[in-house]
């Protein structure tokens, strides 16, 4: 159980395109979804909390403007890179977890986006 | 603050045991939790301790002692496949997970 699906898993576009990432809780329903951007050879960064039917909560220093966060039910978030560019280029990964207690995060298999 | 600590690399040997150490400081405290990320890949599910004690799950063992903030993952009889980069999270008072910045394993033959 727990399974979380991305989509899609590679991304190649020219600069000034926006990329739509999904994320999909496939057997339990997920109010809170995180995603996650990750640099070669460095650490998860967490980027924003998705909270079905309200705002994502952003982490700091990462653009509200620049990364669209859409929850709009309980098994999908997406995540709107708005006119890339190639210092955009990363892995995005997301997460769910049941909402009960404390129980763990289960990640998609990530995006991994090229801004050429 | 919140904050983990973690290893930043490691090395062993296959066949042999290793132990990840990680320190942690959360507002307020959910658990301890374990992932294990391939490069290229997603981090995957590891384990899970919320009370002191050992908890082990086939080849892998993870320990936690609340009293010392801190947790260390086990691995024995270590595989080529183990190379991957471990990742110690805790979780806080509001349920939000704080990440280490991972340890790098490298298994030698």
């Amino acid at each position: 159980g727990a399974v979380v699906s991305q989509h899609p898993s590679w991304v190649i576009c020219k600069s000034g395109t926006s990329v739509k990432i999904e994320c999909r809780s496939l057997d339990f329903q997920a109010t809170t979804m995180f995603w996650y951007r990750q640099f070669p050879k460095q650490s998860l960064m967490l980027m924003a909390t998705s909270n079905e039917g309200s705002k994502a909560t952003y982490e700091q220093g990462v653009e509200k403007d620049k990364f669209l966060i859409n929850h709009a039910s309980l098994t999908l978030s997406t995540l709107t890179v708005t006119s890339a560019h190639p210092e955009d280029s990363s892995f995005y990964i997301c997460s769910a977890r049941v909402p009960r207690g404390n129980q763990p995060q289960h990640f998609g298999d990530g995006t991994r986006l090229s801004i050429l | 603050g919140q904050n983990i600590d973690q290893p930043t690399e490691m090395t062993a040997t296959e066949g042999a045991i290793v132990q990840i150490n990680c320190t942690y400081q959360t507002s307020g405290f959910n658990g301890l939790f374990w992932y294990q990320q391939h490069a290229g890949e997603a981090p995957t599910f590891l384990s899970y301790n919320v009370l002191d004690g050992l908890e082990e799950k086939g080849r892998f063992s993870s320990f936690l002692s609340r009293s010392k903030g801190y947790s260390y993952l086990l691995l024995k009889e270590l595989q080529m496949k183990d190379s991957a980069s471990y990742l110690c999270a805790g979780m806080d008072s509001n349920y939000q997970l704080i990440w280490g910045a991972g340890t790098k394993l490298i298994i030698k033959p």
